[in-house]
């Protein structure tokens, strides 16, 4: 998974398969979190956000699991697609400023 | 559509040249921020504004400008102090400072010649 400061790790997977992406956190004062997508040459996109009283929140293809007791945050997307390819990166927001993870490339094969 | 818009997408710097990137939002977001973004490397700040007329240094200002004369504009400047200024550089705004979802401009790409 990624975490800040760490080289970008990598993601294949098979179109069609399910997708999961993993963030560590490192304040435990971060009440909100967000998932962005990224592909090359443009400016993050909003994929799903969630806050810390939730541990589970779905959108449309997208999962985002908060684990508060270890500092971990996951993505999951169902069926991935070619044009899921991108990097990823969770951000945590401790209510005064973002901290933005190094990202996940995902790559899925047709 | 509200958004924000980051221009030029490219951008060519001499030695010693000051450059100035522009970042636009038309959301009525009261803050806004630079970020300098590296291969490998996690999201920086440089600069932020909570509010019109205000801003404060980020992480990494050293080298760097900016300026928030009006609420939709937040142009950053990148000096010759800057001594490794090729990056992707990316302007965000918040609803509020402290506030939830961040929205990005689609980025400028300086590269020193």
């Amino acid at each position: 998974g990624e975490s800040v400061g760490l080289h970008l790790p990598t993601l294949s997977v098979q179109e069609g398969d399910n997708s999961i992406i993993n963030c560590a956190y490192s304040n435990s004062a971060s009440d909100y979190f967000i998932w962005y997508k990224q592909e090359s040459g443009k400016g993050p996109q909003f994929i799903i956000d969630i806050r810390s009283n939730m541990d589970k929140r779905q959108g449309q293809r997208v999962t985002v699991l908060l684990n508060k007791t270890v500092k971990h945050l996951s993505l999951q997307i169902a069926a991935t697609q070619p044009g899921d390819s991108a990097v990823y990166f969770c951000a945590e927001n401790t209510g005064n400023q973002f901290y933005f993870g190094t990202g996940t490339s995902l790559t899925v094969i047709p | 559509d509200g958004g924000i818009t980051q221009s030029p997408k490219y951008l060519f710097r001499k030695e010693g040249q000051n450059v100035t990137l522009s970042c636009e939002q038309n959301l009525n977001h009261d803050a806004m921020y630079w970020y300098r973004q590296d291969p490998g490397q996690g999201l920086r700040l440089i600069y932020y504004s909570q509010i019109v007329n205000d801003f404060q240094k980020g992480d990494i200002a050293e080298g760097y400008s900016v300026s928030r004369e009006k609420k939709e504009s937040f142009p950053l400047t990148v000096t010759s102090a800057q001594k490794n200024p090729t990056a992707f550089y990316l302007c965000a705004s918040t609803l509020s400072w402290g506030g939830t979802e961040a929205f990005f401009g689609q980025g400028t790409r300086l590269t020193v010649v």
